[in-house]
């Protein structure tokens, strides 16, 4: 069955940098492409950016370019996501979803990770 | 940037009811939308895609509709396990938005 596991919680102090990872297994890693969903405490789905687990192409959210670096290894099967210069606004559950769009975002997202809840705090 | 309004922020209701929840798109959106539930510290899950397909698994009593820009997420015979947050989603358009949410609690 389709599962898309993610790294454990994360606590970093603002200005630092976090790497969540996503590990799929139950079907082929680059017919897909990966989307990363944020959620801040109490709030709504924030959707950040797509990328290509075929050939690795990006597309993030306008107000976190510069921010964010989303990367894949195929022979892992695994999807990463990367943001820098924390602060406390990026607290929230992170999420990797299966996105059908291997060429662009597809945004039907059938399958989800754990969630990931990072903190930024001093 | 497409915007999804979705109404009510909140509802109450009992077991067996029948709730309805709306989404509006700014603008036409085909069928690119999907419906998902979110329980507390849980990943969302997909319920609906194309507007009206019931994804597999998901009970029957889901149902999902479009009226131009309007869509309709109804929940007949609403169960105990039911009580959740309840998101639209719209991909037609880059990027893909979210409705702010549909907390459907017990009355």
């Amino acid at each position: 069955q389709v599962q898309l596991v993610q790294s454990g919680a994360d606590v970093k102090k603002p200005g630092a940098s976090v790497k969540v990872s996503c590990r799929i297994s139950g079907y082929t890693f680059t017919s897909f492409g990966i989307s990363w969903v944020r959620q801040a405490p109490g709030q709504g789905l924030e959707w950040m950016g797509w990328i290509s687990a075929y050939n690795g192409y990006t597309n993030y959210v306008q107000n976190l370019q510069g921010k964010i670096t989303m990367t894949t290894d195929t022979s892992t099967s695994t999807a990463y996501m990367e943001l820098r210069n924390l602060t406390s606004d990026d607290t929230a559950v992170y999420y990797c979803a299966r996105d059908p769009g291997v060429f662009s975002v597809g945004g039907g997202f059938d399958y989800w990770g754990q969630g990931v809840s990072v903190t930024v705090s001093s | 940037d497409i915007q999804m309004t979705q109404s009510p922020s909140s509802l109450s209701a009992s077991v067996g009811d029948r709730v309805t929840i709306t989404c509006r798109a700014s603008q036409g959106i085909r069928n690119d939308l999907g419906w998902y539930q979110q329980k507390p510290g849980k990943a969302p899950k997909r319920l609906i895609y194309a507007a009206s397909s019931l994804q597999s698994g998901v009970p029957s009593r889901f149902s999902g509709s479009r009226s131009g820009t309007e869509f309709t997420l109804t929940i007949s015979n609403l169960q105990p396990e039911d009580f959740a947050t309840y998101y639209c989603l719209q991909h037609y358009s880059y990027p893909p938005t979210f409705g702010q949410g549909t907390k459907v609690e017990v009355k």
